[in-house]
């Protein structure tokens, strides 16, 4: 029972490189977002999706893109990298049946230097 | 989407109870609240849903008044294993589905 899983679970970049996060759940749920988490802060959400082809901007969307071109996966892309980047991504899903009960992955910790 | 507040820091006994007020005054007729809990370097993970009254599981209670404008989560007899970071979530499933989350509150329990 999977659920959600997010690889790289580790990763360093150097400021400007690009890379993908991918995110895969295996619940059929058709809402996906992603969060980040800087050091002793809250959770701030970067984008969401509610269905294949359908994706919208949390409260920071700047400096990441996202696609959802089936319903198990949901990549959340940087474009170039920069140290303010550097925090833990969690991907999470949930679905209509569960009311807003979400389930998140173990998450993905980015250092930008 | 219904802004949460909730204090930031609480500490507390082993064997104690421990009660997290978090408040949503603009909370809508469909939504419903969440309480999430959050170890160091592990993804939330869900603790207990409830729309009014109460709700009661085994590990928590919530309690939600008439005007559901705030909810409290009691955690009885906290051990060290509950010092983690707790959130509310208020949404509905015929909203938008941009779950914000408020800032948390960091619950240390002690010796």
């Amino acid at each position: 029972n999977a659920g959600v899983t997010q690889t790289p679970k580790f990763q360093v970049l150097k400021t400007g490189q690009s890379m993908t996060l991918q995110c895969a759940q295996d619940m059929n749920h058709e809402y996906m977002s992603w969060y980040r988490q800087d050091p002793g802060m809250g959770l701030r959400l970067i984008h969401y999706s509610v269905g294949a082809g359908i994706t919208d901007q949390g409260e920071v969307p700047n400096g990441y893109n996202v696609s959802r071109s089936t319903t198990e996966d949901f990549p959340l892309r940087l474009l170039s990298a920069a140290p303010s980047q550097t925090s833990v991504y969690f991907c999470a899903s949930s679905s209509r049946g569960t009311g807003n009960t979400i389930y998140f992955g173990e998450g993905s910790w980015l250092t930008v230097v | 989407l219904a802004k949460t507040t909730q204090p930031i820091s609480m500490d507390s006994y082993e064997g104690q109870e421990v009660n997290i007020t978090c408040s949503h005054n603009n909370i809508a007729t469909n939504d419903y609240i969440t309480w999430y809990q959050q170890f160091p370097s592990q993804g939330p993970r869900f603790i207990i849903q409830g729309y009014k009254t109460k709700v009661t599981n085994e590990v928590a209670s919530l309690f939600i008044p008439a005007d559901r404008k705030s909810s409290t989560l009691s955690l009885p007899r906290v051990s060290l294993s509950d010092t983690a970071v707790y959130y509310c979530l208020v949404g509905s499933t015929s909203g938008t589905y941009k779950y914000i989350f408020g800032t948390g509150t960091r619950l240390k329990v002690l010796a």
